[in-house]
This record gives structure tokens, sequence and C-alpha cells, in this order.
């Protein structure tokens, strides 16, 4: 399995943005990047995925370094709901691998 | 269009019983996967079926076991209980496709005592 390292924990203030870096320096040429998070009692959920180019959805943007060994997440304005756990994990497109969770990055923000 | 479901939210077992969790896939989805989460831990894949076939498996022993049924709804068997089994486990159901997103329910918490 590819492996990815992550801070254990990150603080933000309310209304700013938030980069959370993720290092994938063993990542093959067919692994997506992928980012799900788990807010307090609840389930994971996805975030966003890419593979080279940068990516942007309605929750957050996804920065992929150039030689793709490393990755941020970007939330452009957290709100206290932001606060979970972030998990970065690695998957292989061309196998139905299933997802690999590290501790991840705890976010937590305040107000 | 319904999320994952799981039932029962909350389960406490004796060491030595046999327990079944639920699960209820989002509508359209072929897949299902199960995972265990230990506190403070990220979860654990112990495995996944598509098409009512088992298609992967972690590093859980046989007494961990699954179904999944033709409305792709599924099953959690855990037998021979052990307080290690206390964890949260948490169903997540997708479409099999090459990005694979992984659409989870908000998971059945089980106490081992």
């Amino acid at each position: 399995d590819a492996k990815t390292t992550q801070p254990n924990s990150m603080e933000s203030n309310e209304e700013e943005p938030v980069h959370l870096p993720c290092n994938h320096s063993t990542i093959s040429g067919t692994d997506y990047i992928h980012w799900y998070r788990q807010l307090p009692s609840q389930g994971p959920e996805y975030v966003i995925h890419g593979l080279t180019s940068n990516v942007n959805n309605r929750m957050a943007s996804l920065a992929i370094a150039e030689d793709r060994k490393s990755s941020t997440l970007i939330l452009h304005r957290a709100t206290l709901r932001d606060a979970a756990v972030y998990y970065c994990i690695l998957r292989d497109f061309k196998a139905s691998t299933p997802l690999v969770f590290g501790k991840g990055t705890r976010l937590s923000v305040i107000a | 269009e319904t999320g994952v479901t799981q039932s029962p939210t909350h389960l406490i077992k004796t060491r030595g019983q046999q327990v079944t969790l639920r699960c209820s896939s989002q509508s359209g989805h072929n897949t299902v996967s199960w995972y265990q989460q230990a506190l403070g831990q990220g979860p654990q894949f112990i495995f996944q079926y598509y098409r009512e076939e088992e298609n992967g498996r972690g590093n859980f022993p046989p007494r961990f076991s699954g179904l999944q049924f033709p409305n792709y709804s599924s099953e959690l068997n855990v037998n021979a209980l052990e307080l290690d089994d206390s964890a949260l486990y948490l169903c997540a159901s997708s479409f099999l496709d090459r990005t694979d997103t992984q659409y989870f329910g908000p998971g059945t918490r089980l106490t081992v005592l």
C-alpha cells in the first residue's frame, strides 16, 4: 500500500483559509489522491480527489505538486462545521482497492 | 436519493456471543465495504462485496463474515466476540468504477463486555 504522511493536528481561525498538507513520496503513476473527512460521531465523507491537475469542488480545492509527491487540501473559509479529522488516501485506479486510512489530521476551528 | 443507513446504532454484547450488523446501500450502488474503527484510529478495511460476492478482504479472521443481498443491502457477522472487537463498524457503498468514491453510513458502535 502506498503511504501518506499528515500532521497529527492543525488549528485554524473561523473564516480563514486552511491548508492541510499531505506527503506521498512513494506515489505511483496510477494512484489517485483522495481526501475524506470524518466529523465527530459520523462516518467519513468524501471531500475531493485528483490525479495530476489541481481540482476544485464546492467543498474544497486540491493542489497537487508537479512531481505528485505531495498535495494540499485547501478549505477556502473554515467554518466551525469543518472541524473534523481529514484523511489523505492514495488509491490505484487500475484496481478496486480499499481505502487505507492513516490517522489523518485533526483540524480544530476556533470561533 | 437516500444515503447509506446502518442498524443498530449501538449494541452491547458479551464475549463469545455472535452479532449481526446491517447496512442499506445508497441507491444505484453495487458495492459495499465494511470497516472497523477503533477509538482514536482511522477505519480499517474488513472486506468488500461486489454483486453478492466477496471482492477483497483485509487482515481480519474468518469469524468476520458478510453477505450482500440482491437489493445491495449487506450484513456483517462476527462470531465468538472478543473484547478487542469493541469498535465503530462502518459500512460504505459505492459504484465500482475507476474512482470508486465511497459513501459511508453513520456506523454501529459495538461494545463487547
